[in-house]
């Protein structure tokens, strides 16, 4: 199992931001998905999950309106569009896969990382 | 939102050691919990899910108990790769949740 992130970078404060997280060695479209993040120093916070199909979407209150999750089950790829970043949004971001479909659930795969800065 | 509570936030240990960590839900979340171990600069590991199940591959000295709101990661016997930082997760409802972390070092 593979997961690889890409998107991140320095952005200023208001500004957008587009994370991918490319899947490989397992059957994507299968398995629930997430994005969980780390600010420096700091512990983990879930962040959003999607289901298998893409129809069910959860956010964690202080993204929500501000980000969205979605996923390409034909390109094994997540994604993670962030919009009106906040100083606060500074994090690692991981993406996480799930053991199984369901949304309530572990996660048994991380990615590296890929982090966002939200600085001006 | 369910509040996870891990005390302690930070716990010295000698090799050889039997190490408890303890996680506190602020309500029920039956054995919904996992617990994970993440060294600095990488990616969390999953050690244990619904509260007491070893995840393939982790060593048989990793052990977890508890439901409802009170939850325990126990090393039997502290090893130098345990040393890093302990974080267990709440996925009763669909807003997950984790506790603040147990840095465990020298």
């Amino acid at each position: 199992v593979q997961l690889l992130e890409s998107g991140g970078g320095l952005v200023q404060p208001g500004g957008s931001l587009r994370l991918s997280c490319a899947a490989s060695e397992f059957t994507f479209g299968s398995y629930a998905m997430s994005w969980v993040r780390q600010a420096p120093g700091k512990g983990l916070e879930w962040v959003s999950t999607i289901d298998v199909s893409g129809d069910s979407t959860y956010y964690t209150d202080s993204v929500k309106g501000r980000f969205t999750i979605s996923r390409d089950n034909s390109k094994n790829t997540l994604f993670l569009q962030m919009s009106s970043l906040r100083a606060e949004d500074t994090a690692v971001y991981y993406c996480a896969k799930a053991p199984g479909g369901a949304a309530t659930t572990r996660f048994d795969c991380w990615g590296q990382g890929t982090l966002v800065t939200v600085s001006s | 939102d369910i509040q996870m509570t891990q005390f302690p936030s930070t716990l010295s240990a000698s090799i050889g050691d039997r190490v408890t960590i303890t996680c506190r839900a602020s309500q029920s979340i039956s054995s919904w919990l996992a617990w994970y171990q993440q060294k600095p600069g990488k990616a969390p590991k999953l050690l244990i899910y619904k509260a007491s199940s070893l995840e393939s591959g982790v060593p048989s000295r990793f052990s977890g108990s508890g439901s409802g709101t009170e939850f325990t990661l126990t090393i039997s016997s502290l090893q130098p790769d345990d040393f890093a930082t302990y974080y267990c997760q709440q996925y009763n409802t669909y807003s997950k949740t984790f506790g603040q972390g147990t840095k465990v070092e020298i």
